[in-house]
Formats: structure tokens, C-alpha cells, sequence
């Protein structure tokens, strides 16, 4: 079936540096990817998405391409905020389950410090 | 302001005692879904609805029920809840199908089982 790896946390960084967090995932066809972020205390909140290969999904800074041929999509961005600090979550949405379901990662925390 | 409302936000409960964690949308979402969210395992999804009166397992449905008689709200039912049910709780809905249609989250409900 379909599933996302995510790499380990906690990722430790100080504010300005440059962040990536690794995604892959395991599909038929070509899934929706998804990337949501969860401040303490509060539910997911979508960050940003793809729905087709090479697309780049982008907001509030951070990035990340949809890559078919190396079936990833790696968050960045380039320079980054304590108030970034937060839990990470790489999803997709497939075929196998028609679409009908939000398949998760186990997540991955980001500590900036000052 | 468009929202999904989880309620309680926190329950303690004793092995057995039947519960129910609400949920509702404001957004007239056609789909809703409960997912629990446990350490190093991510977000599992327990049951979903495409429509009223259309609900459909998950990845961990046992131990659970859900009803949609209406739009709007997706409970999530607990008859005999144990121990291994104690986590966190949160209810979804999305406009359509999951391909292009972001999940709106609802803040959590942490539920301890004793």
C-alpha cells in the first residue's frame, strides 16, 4: 500500500539557517503530496501542496518539488524563524485508496533556537 | 470563521465507560474523517465519511463507530473504550475527495483511558 517516510527528528537549528526535512514516498501512479505543520497545542494546518511531477508547492517561505523520478518531496526553506518551531508532516492522497484518505508520515519536530 | 470544533479538548475516563467526542464544520464540507495521532507512529486514520449517511473504515476502526445524519457533524463514538485507546484525537474535513482538496484540522482531543 501506499506510505511516506520521513527522516528522524528532533532537527535542531539556529535561526537563519537553511532547513531541509527529507520526504519519499511509496505510491501507484501519481499521488497528491502535502506537506502540514503542527504548532503545539493545535491541529495540522495544510503548508503546501503538489498534485503533478515537478510541480513546486510554496508558502510562508518553504518550499518543496515534486520529484517522480526519485519519488520525494523534500521541505526547505532558506532561512529560518523560532517561530518556525513546530512538528512536520509529509502526506499524500492516491490512487489505492481512490483518493479517499490522507496517507501520513510519522512526522518530524523542528527546534530553532535564538 | 471557518472551522472544525472538537469537543472536549481533554478527557480522563475509566476502561468501559461509553464516550463520545463531537465534532462539527462550518465550511459545508462533503468529507469528514477521525484520525488518532500516536508517538512514532503519525496520524492513523480511524473512519470517514464521504457524504450523510456514507461512513467508511480506516487503518484502525476497531473499537470505534462514527455516524453522519448530518452534514455537518461526524462523531466519534468509544463504546467500551480500553487503555490502548488513550491518545490523541483529531476530527477533518475537506471539501471533496482528497486529490486537490486540502484536510481542515481540528484542534485535538487528548483522551486518557484508565
Amino acid at each position: 500500500g501506499d506510505s511516506v517516510t520521513q527522516m528522524e527528528g528532533p532537527v535542531t537549528l539556529s535561526e537563519e539557517a537553511f532547513l531541509t526535512i527529507n520526504c519519499t514516498y511509496t505510491a501507484t501512479g501519481y499521488p497528491s503530496l502535502f506537506w502540514y505543520v503542527q504548532y503545539p497545542g493545535e491541529g495540522l494546518q495544510l503548508l503546501l501542496k503538489a498534485t503533478k511531477a515537478d510541480d513546486k508547492g510554496s508558502n510562508k517561505g518553504f518550499e518543496a518539488t515534486y520529484r517522480k523520478e526519485t519519488t520525494s518531496f523534500h521541505l526547505e526553506k532558506g532561512s529560518v524563524q523560532v517561530s518556525d518551531s513546530a512538528v512536520y508532516f509529509c502526506a499524500l492522497s492516491g490512487l489505492n485508496t481512490g483518493f479517499q484518505k490522507l496517507v501520513f508520515g510519522t512526522g518530524t519536530r523542528l527546534l530553532v533556537s535564538p | 470563521e471557518a472551522q472544525v470544533t472538537q469537543n472536549p479538548r481533554y478527557l480522563i475516563t475509566v476502561t468501559g465507560k461509553k464516550l463520545t467526542v463531537t465534532c462539527s464544520q462550518n465550511m459545508n464540507h462533503e468529507y469528514m474523517s477521525w484520525y488518532r495521532q500516536d508517538p512514532g507512529l503519525g496520524l492513523r486514520q480511524i473512519y470517514y465519511s464521504m457524504n450523510v449517511e456514507v461512513t467508511d473504515k480506516g487503518d484502525v476502526p476497531e473499537g470505534y463507530k462514527v455516524s453522519r445524519k448530518e452534514k455537518r457533524n461526524f462523531p466519534l463514538i468509544l463504546e467500551s473504550p480500553s487503555p490502548n485507546q488513550t491518545s490523541l484525537y483529531f476530527c477533518a474535513s475537506s471539501q471533496t475527495a482528497l486529490g486537490n482538496s486540502p484536510l481542515h484540522f481540528g484542534n485535538g482531543t487528548r483522551l486518557t483511558v484508565t
